[in-house]
């Protein structure tokens, strides 16, 4: 059973940063490409970043280009966003979701519960 | 990277079907055979239904399928059922390894 379990959510202030992380069990981690996608309360979805299997194609929102960071660690099955210089529009459940195949082309087919990420002074 | 457009409602009667549009443009949803579409209950993770346009994870009842015409992606619900009830999504590949959501259809049955 494929099993995403995120982390690292919390209040912070704004300009501050956070790291979450996915810890991911059930499936061959290594195959597969992952993405980070969130949900403000009360709104739609946004896709916030991809990585491939092997992290040689990573890709951004432009919302967040040059302030997230994702990466991956597959000797620890993990997924990880560094997130700096937050803003409270950054405020939302973040979810890590596993891609079908090994690019960031391909859809999310498995989805962790969120980790909820608030930016407010 | 402009969110792709999806109507706020959608609304049918037990057994009726349902399309829900998802409009983007020839870099996104016109551009590639990546769109997918996601049920999410209200407190729930979302559901992949539909990807690769047309294509069922298996589980998924063959109520729901999904087509495409130019720019424009549908995903049609079938036979509805009260189960049905939740938020439709949808997302495409936009290039450069960067994908794009639609804003999110409710879908009330009746």
């Amino acid at each position: 059973e494929v099993q995403l379990v995120e982390s690292g959510g919390g209040l912070v202030q704004p300009g501050t940063s956070l790291r979450l992380s996915c810890a991911a069990s059930g499936f061959t981690f290594e195959d597969y490409a992952m993405h980070w996608v969130r949900q403000a309360p009360g709104k739609g979805l946004e896709w916030v970043s991809g990585i491939s299997w092997n992290s040689g194609y990573i890709g951004y929102a432009d919302s967040v280009k040059g302030r997230f960071t994702i990466s991956r660690d597959n000797a620890k099955n993990s997924l990880y966003l560094q997130m700096n210089s937050l803003r409270a529009e950054d405020t939302a459940f973040y979810y890590c979701a596993k891609a079908r195949g090994y690019s960031v082309s391909d859809a999310p087919d498995y989805w962790g519960q969120g980790t909820l990420v608030t930016v407010s002074s | 990277q402009s969110a792709l457009t999806q109507p706020p409602s959608a609304s049918g009667s037990p057994g009726q079907s349902v399309t829900i549009s998802c409009t983007g443009t020839s870099s996104d949803v016109g551009g590639y055979n990546y769109v997918s579409w996601y049920q999410q209950h209200p407190g729930k993770a979302p559901k992949l239904m539909i990807y690769e346009i047309t294509k069922r994870p298996s589980g998924v009842p063959d109520r729901f399928s999904g087509s495409k015409s130019g720019n424009t992606a549908s995903l049609t619900v079938s036979g509805l059922q009260a189960e049905d009830e939740a938020d439709y999504y949808c997302s495409s590949y936009a290039g450069s390894n960067n994908l794009v959501f639609g804003g999110g259809t409710k879908l009330t049955v009746l």
